[in-house]
């Protein structure tokens, strides 16, 4: 089946900086999405990306969807500590069947 | 504005008892979806449903058995649970024909099998 990569597993960053994180497949998705999950919570939709190289902020955050339409990026500035949390990418393949597939996610910490 | 709902939170079973999580959204999404998150492993699709009346196979459906007789609801039943079958499962749904990824997940349900 398909898979989406994330990594590393952890991130650990400071308060006020920048963090990037990107998603690579080696398959191609028409569609990439970025979630956050706060601990205890169902995991969030923070952006949605849907034409190869597209990018879009939101607030703090920004996604591009790759060229290839095999990975992502996303990126957060100046990190504050409600950043906490596990942040999944997801790609949904063309088609009217087409499952969401999610990647195992990266735990990011932020030290105050 | 209670959006999706997910029932029980917390369940503790033993092996071999069935179990049933409840899932019920206010939205009138055509599609809900099961997932379940391990460690490990991210978020797993179990099964989903396009419409009423309408399920099929996710990635790892095997043990489980959901049905979808009305819109808003879409239970998910472990008919003889298995200490595998510990895990948080989510509950989600998505408004968009044909599916969108854009999905509202539900709190989950933290299901413990002895």
């Amino acid at each position: 089946g398909q898979q989406l990569n994330q990594s590393p597993q952890s991130m650990f960053i400071q308060e006020g900086e920048d963090v990037s994180m990107n998603c690579t497949s080696s398959s191609i998705f028409n569609t990439w999405l970025w979630y956050k999950q706060d601990p205890g919570e169902g995991p969030v939709l923070l952006i949605a990306l849907y034409k190869a190289g597209e990018l879009t902020s939101n607030g703090r955050l920004t996604a591009q969807f790759g060229i290839t339409r095999k990975d992502s990026f996303l990126n957060i500035s100046a990190s504050i500590p409600s950043d906490v949390g596990i942040y999944f990418c997801a790609g949904l393949p063309r088609g009217a069947n087409s499952k969401l597939t999610f990647g195992k996610g990266i735990t990011l910490s932020v030290r105050p | 504005d209670a959006g999706i709902t997910q029932s029980p939170r917390y369940k503790i079973t033993e092996t071999g008892r069935q179990v049933t999580l409840m899932c019920h959204q206010t939205w009138s999404h055509s599609y809900m979806f099961w997932y379940r998150q391990d460690l490990g492993h991210g978020l797993r699709l179990i099964y989903y449903s396009a419409a009423a009346d309408i399920t099929d196979k996710g990635e790892v459906p095997d043990g489980y058995v959901v049905s979808r007789s009305k819109t808003e609801n879409f239970p998910l039943t472990l008919e003889s649970a298995t200490r595998s079958q510990t895990s948080v499962y989510f509950c989600a749904s998505s408004s968009g024909t044909p599916n969108t990824g854009e999905l509202f997940f539900g709190e989950g349900s933290r299901l413990t099998v002895l």
